[in-house]
């Protein structure tokens, strides 16, 4: 099985730019979460979807916001950029079945805003 | 204040040397992942642990699974320069599906 891709891979950006992020899962997973990784703030969840609907979400402001595909494919976008928005974006799928909750990782866009 | 606590956050150690990573929390999980991250890249599944008390090896590495699902352990046996990366547990929350949460990390180096 092909795993979790992410692209692009690297995006930079200005400040007051919108950025849109995609994520495609592992074939058969319908759970994408999407995770912000700074190396101060560590890995913060952003938000959950499954099954095109968002199930969970983290505390971010209404900037960050997401959508799923009826693929399962998904997106996040970013609106207005901020210096402090620069950050590893990672993209996690999950089937979602039993208590295992086990989550696989895609590489992740580098996003850096100047 | 992270709800799953990870020490220690940074171990450097020489290569033939054993160490253990605690992830600790006063909350109950309904299972338990250890992901190893390499710079640049995205965390990778190592382990998945579910039942209070469980043990698993995974070659040189064996996770532990506190009896009160609370807590869990990663000991490494002979450390290699290949186990350097960051080392992070993640929990899901009982009772709340899919509320992963996730240990700041323990950033492990081992010399050659």
């Amino acid at each position: 099985k092909a795993g979790v891709t992410q692209t692009p891979r690297y995006l930079i950006k200005t400040r007051g730019q919108q950025v849109t992020l995609s994520c495609s899962p592992i074939s058969g997973h319908r759970s994408v979460s999407w995770y912000q990784q700074t190396p101060g703030q560590g890995l913060q969840f952003l938000f959950e979807y499954f099954s095109e609907t968002q199930r969970n979400k983290g505390n971010f402001p209404g900037r960050f916001s997401g959508r799923q595909f009826s693929n399962s494919r998904s997106e996040m976008n970013v609106s207005t950029l901020e210096l402090g928005d620069s950050a590893l974006y990672l993209c996690a799928s999950s089937s979602d079945r039993g208590r295992r909750y086990e989550q696989y990782f895609g590489p992740g866009t580098r996003l850096t805003v100047t | 204040t992270q709800l799953l606590e990870q020490s220690p956050q940074f171990l450097s150690i020489q290569e033939g040397e054993n160490l253990t990573v605690y992830c600790n929390s006063s909350s109950v999980f309904s299972s338990l992942q250890w992901y190893r991250q390499e710079p640049g890249e995205g965390p990778v599944l190592l382990v998945t642990v579910v039942t209070g008390g469980e043990v698993k090896k995974l070659k040189r590495l064996t996770f532990q699974f506190g009896d009160a699902r609370k807590d869990s352990s990663l000991h490494i046996t002979a450390a290699q320069p290949g186990d350097t990366g960051l080392y992070l547990c993640a929990g899901a929350l009982v009772g709340n599906n899919n509320d992963m949460r996730f240990g700041a990390g323990t950033r492990l180096t081992v010399k050659p």
